[in-house]
């Protein structure tokens, strides 16, 4: 069974600054997606990136960039220019590509953005 | 319309009452999901509808029973729950056969059993 792992429980970033949240994940497989959700205190998970794993460009979306290394199955998220606005729980998930029908998530990293 | 609807958004309801969770989708998805998720932990699979037909249960007790009316409905009826069932109760959608556009949520169910 594929797992995801996130090893920082929590982050601190300045405002302005950049922070990295870190996810690795095992698998057997070759074809899959990744991705970072993230989840205010309004509960809500909001997709923040998307990674095809047959592609090796890094997904970027605005301030938010992935660097994903399949060899060492590794997927981390870059945020730049933190905002308060970004301070929320983070999540790293995966989903086969054989297997659509379920997605498994990461413990989570709670981020906080300081002013 | 891009949005998972939830509701009721709270419940309270003690361990001998029988409540319903609702969640409705119009974006034409035909897989639908309920997770459970406890304080400052991950959200867990319960279940997995996809064309209308359940596809994965995830060895969730019978005290939680899942039901899809129609493609844009999904309900998660509530019977004799305990104290440790209180949770947010999540919602969630996507296409069936393109795995790589991810689920789209809804904000939940806060629910509390006294």
């Amino acid at each position: 069974a594929q797992t995801v792992t996130q090893s920082q429980p929590e982050m601190s970033v300045q405002e302005a600054e950049t922070v990295t949240l870190s996810c690795t994940y095992d698998t057997s497989e070759s074809d899959y997606y990744l991705f970072w959700y993230k989840q205010p205190p309004s509960r809500q998970m909001i997709l923040v990136i998307r990674q095809e794993a047959y592609k090796q460009q890094n997904a970027t979306e605005n301030r938010f960039s992935v660097n994903f290394q399949k060899a060492a199955k590794s997927f981390s998220l870059k945020i730049s220019d933190s905002q308060l606005g970004d301070a929320a729980m983070y999540f790293c998930a995966y989903r086969s590509a054989d297997n659509n029908n379920d997605m498994r998530f990461g413990a989570g990293t709670r981020l906080t953005v300081k002013p | 319309d891009t949005e998972v609807t939830q509701t009721p958004k709270h419940l309270v309801m003690g361990m001998t009452n029988k409540k319903s969770l609702k969640c409705e989708q119009h974006m034409g998805h035909r897989a639908m999901y309920w997770y459970k998720q406890k304080a400052k932990k991950p959200p867990e699979l319960m279940f997995v509808y996809s064309y209308e037909k359940l596809s994965i249960n995830e060895s969730v007790p019978s005290r939680f029973s899942p039901e899809c009316p129609n493609s844009s409905l999904l309900n998660l009826h509530l019977h004799a729950l305990q104290p440790e069932d209180s949770a947010l109760y999540l919602c969630a959608s996507s296409q069936a056969y393109r795995t790589g556009y991810g689920y789209t949520f809804g904000s939940g169910t806060r629910l509390t059993v006294v």
